[in-house]
């Protein structure tokens, strides 16, 4: 079965601090891809990052930098430095060549005090 | 921004009225998708297209049609609605994977969302 789970519902921190958000997912695909998607307060879905399961580098971009370990069967994501701009919800997601489907976490709602 | 547009944004309806959302774009990708999104769950998949005419199920089917007489549309249809289909509906498109010659996916990009009602 696949499955996506972003076990932190809600985080609060304050401007400046580093924050991490957390995804386990499931699955027995030996190809898959993992994605990050931001929706902030105003309600689009914005796509930030995808890994495929052979790349397992991390990557920085910016205040933004994910960790990809498939021995945890994990995809964090850490925002370095925090921002009010920052406040939104965070989805992880994973793709599964099997079944073509996306599938996603709960997501976790990141509040950034100014 | 990926040319995706829904329509309507917001809807009120009444228990027991069918409703249809609409979801069109302008990039001229094949792949389509329909999902919901409700508090503690995500997204969730509702229906999926890889085509004109070419649809199928995904997690959460029950009480929804789609249909994709153009690569550009692709509508959702809630037939009765009820009280369990409130919820923020999102439209996606995707490219197909590439002819590359290795397994890869594009990522999906999404539509504005259609926030339903149903009283």
């Amino acid at each position: 079965a696949q499955k996506v789970t972003q076990a932190q519902t809600e985080i609060s921190v304050v401007e400046k601090e580093d924050v991490t958000l957390d995804c386990v997912y499931e699955t027995r695909d030996t190809t898959y891809y993992l994605f990050w998607y931001k929706q902030p307060p105003s309600g689009e879905l914005v796509f930030l990052i995808r890994r495929n399961s052979f790349d397992e580098q991390n990557e920085i971009s910016g205040r933004y930098s994910w960790n990809f370990q498939k021995s945890t069967s994990s995809f964090n994501f850490t925002i370095t430095a925090s921002q009010v701009v920052d406040s939104a919800v965070y989805f992880c997601a994973l793709f599964s060549s099997n079944t073509g489907k996306l599938i996603f976490g709960q997501g976790t709602t990141l509040q950034v005090k100014p | 921004d990926a040319g995706i547009t829904q329509s309507p944004r917001h809807k009120v309806t009444e228990t027991g009225t069918p409703v249809t959302l609409r979801c069109h774009q302008t990039e001229n990708h094949r792949y389509m998708y329909w999902y919901r999104q409700d508090p503690g769950h995500g997204l969730r998949l509702i229906h999926y297209s890889y085509g004109v005419k070419d649809t199928d199920k995904g997690e959460v089917s029950d009480g929804y049609s789609v249909s994709r007489s153009k690569t550009e549309d692709f509508l959702l249809t809630l037939e009765s609605a009820t009280s369990s289909q409130t919820s923020v509906y999102f439209c996606a498109i995707s490219a197909p994977p590439s002819a590359a010659g290795v397994d890869s996916y594009n990522e999906q990009f999404f539509g504005p969302g259609t926030r339903l009602t149903v009283l």
